[in-house]
């Protein structure tokens, strides 16, 4: 059971490069998400899916896609990548729990990205 | 959704205990609470989770009163390695699909 992966763990890019950021999980969770963190920031949410074929906008989304095909895979896609896109990206999945103490989130180690 | 305000920072010494506070007003009926810890280059780590009044684990407590509009996680004689960034955070159960959104979570330094 490795949890929440995330490919690569480091990039870099130029701007007007796209690229993909990989997550997967293998806990059969239907929620996952995807935050961004500047450095000395807290978390904020680019988007999220409840369920394969279903995604939504987070906080943040301009700038990025996403797509749910499956329920194990959460990939998050740079269109045109931007200096402002500099920044560590995590995915995460959420248990569905359903009791006090179990609905809680799985984070991945992240993926840095420096756009210059 | 519900708002979180926290201290940006604080300060203590090994062996002490910590007290992090949490406001959180208009949270709904069906919110839970869900405090998080950060390590420097790592993804956040599941703390504590709490509906109302007191709940405790091994590596935490979280007090809750009635009006559950504030929250207090509380860590029992904290070591250097207690040193992290702590996030609170209310949001809807899993029943509903919702947001989850962090704030910008209250930077804890341990000293020896």
């Amino acid at each position: 059971n490795a949890g929440v992966t995330q490919t690569p763990k480091f990039q870099v890019l130029k701007t007007g490069q796209s690229m993909t950021l990989q997550c997967a999980q293998d806990m059969n969770h239907e929620y996952m998400s995807w935050y961004r963190q500047d450095p000395g920031m807290g978390l904020r949410l680019i988007h999220y899916s409840v369920g394969a074929g279903i995604t939504d906008q987070g906080e943040v989304p301009n700038g990025y896609n996403v797509s749910r095909s499956t329920t194990e895979d959460f990939p998050l896609r740079l269109l045109s990548a931007a200096p402002s896109q500099t920044s560590v990206y995590f995915c995460a999945s959420r248990s569905p729990g359903g009791r006090l103490g179990e609905e809680t989130q799985y984070f991945g180690p992240g993926t840095r990205l420096l756009v210059l | 959704l519900a708002k979180t305000t926290q201290p940006i920072s604080m300060d203590s010494y090994e062996g002490q205990e910590v007290n992090i506070t949490c406001s959180h007003n208009n949270i709904a009926t069906n919110d839970y609470i869900t405090w998080y810890q950060q390590f420097p280059s790592q993804g956040p780590r599941f703390i504590i989770q709490g509906y109302k009044t007191k709940v405790t684990n091994e590596v935490a407590s979280l007090f809750i009163p009635a009006d559950r509009k504030s929250s207090t996680l509380s860590l029992p004689r904290v070591s250097l390695s207690d040193t992290a960034v702590y996030y609170c955070l209310v949001g809807e159960r899993y029943s509903s699909a919702s947001k989850i959104i962090f704030g910008s979570g209250t930077r804890l330094s341990i000293r020896p």
